[in-house]
């Protein structure tokens, strides 16, 4: 059972467009979530989270929006760069569970000249 | 500061082997996690710890997976007679505190029982 999940496996964007990831999550416990970014032979790198008192987080380009009632959390990039194209993975974790993360199966962006 | 490292990057073993797989947390950091990502997937959660000991292990697959941290440090994930299918990349994380919410990963060790 896929507790979160990121439908689109890939993701092309022209560079200086807006890039939006989507996730969907099913487990009403989840109450923070974060996004990783991968690239190639490398472990995720943390990129930006949220909490489920908030509806919106920015930093910088990136921008991560909440909507508990649909659980669905949507990542915005930008303007996109070429040095943005990797995978990116939605991540969340329940109260109490001291940071246990369940992960998506990742959305591949590229980023176009 | 140095981060997360991970030891060996790859490894190539046959089927019942043994295997050992380090992880080197961010100092300081006293939580440490591992996941293992197999092709297509994303990470999948195994087992935690909390300084030396484990605080949950709900992950680990079955029992010829297991892992120590004896000095709360330095952690090593431990793989009996291993089988194909344990083939996979194995991540190790770590965070300041239980409870801190992000993690930071290492490169991963890449595993291919043959």
């Amino acid at each position: 059972d896929q507790q979160v999940k990121q439908n689109s496996p890939s993701l092309s964007v022209q560079e200086g467009r807006i890039s939006i990831l989507n996730c969907d999550y099913t487990n009403s416990m989840f109450d923070y979530f974060l996004w990783y970014k991968k690239y190639p032979a490398e472990g995720p790198t943390f990129l930006i989270s949220i909490s489920s008192i908030k509806d919106k987080n920015e930093d910088g380009r990136f921008t991560v929006f909440l909507n508990k009632s649909a659980k669905h959390l949507s990542l915005h990039i930008v303007p996109s760069q070429p040095g943005d194209s990797a995978v990116y993975f939605c991540a969340a974790s329940e109260a109490g569970t001291a940071s246990k993360l369940t992960f998506g199966t990742g959305t591949r962006l590229q980023v176009t000249l | 500061g140095a981060g997360v490292s991970q030891t060996p990057s790859n490894k190539v073993t046959e089927k019942g082997k043994y295997v050992e797989l380090r992880c080197d947390p961010i100092s300081g950091h006293t939580a440490l996690y591992w996941y293992r990502q197999s092709l297509g997937q994303g990470p999948e959660f195994l087992i935690y710890f909390q300084g030396t000991g484990a605080a949950d292990d709900s992950g680990l697959p079955n029992d010829r997976f297991f892992a120590v941290r004896p000095e709360g440090s330095v952690s090593t994930l431990k793989i009996q007679r291993t089988e194909r299918g344990d083939s996979a990349v194995y991540l190790c994380a770590s965070s300041l505190n239980a409870g801190e919410e992000t993690q930071y990963f290492g490169p991963g060790t890449r595993l291919l029982v043959l």
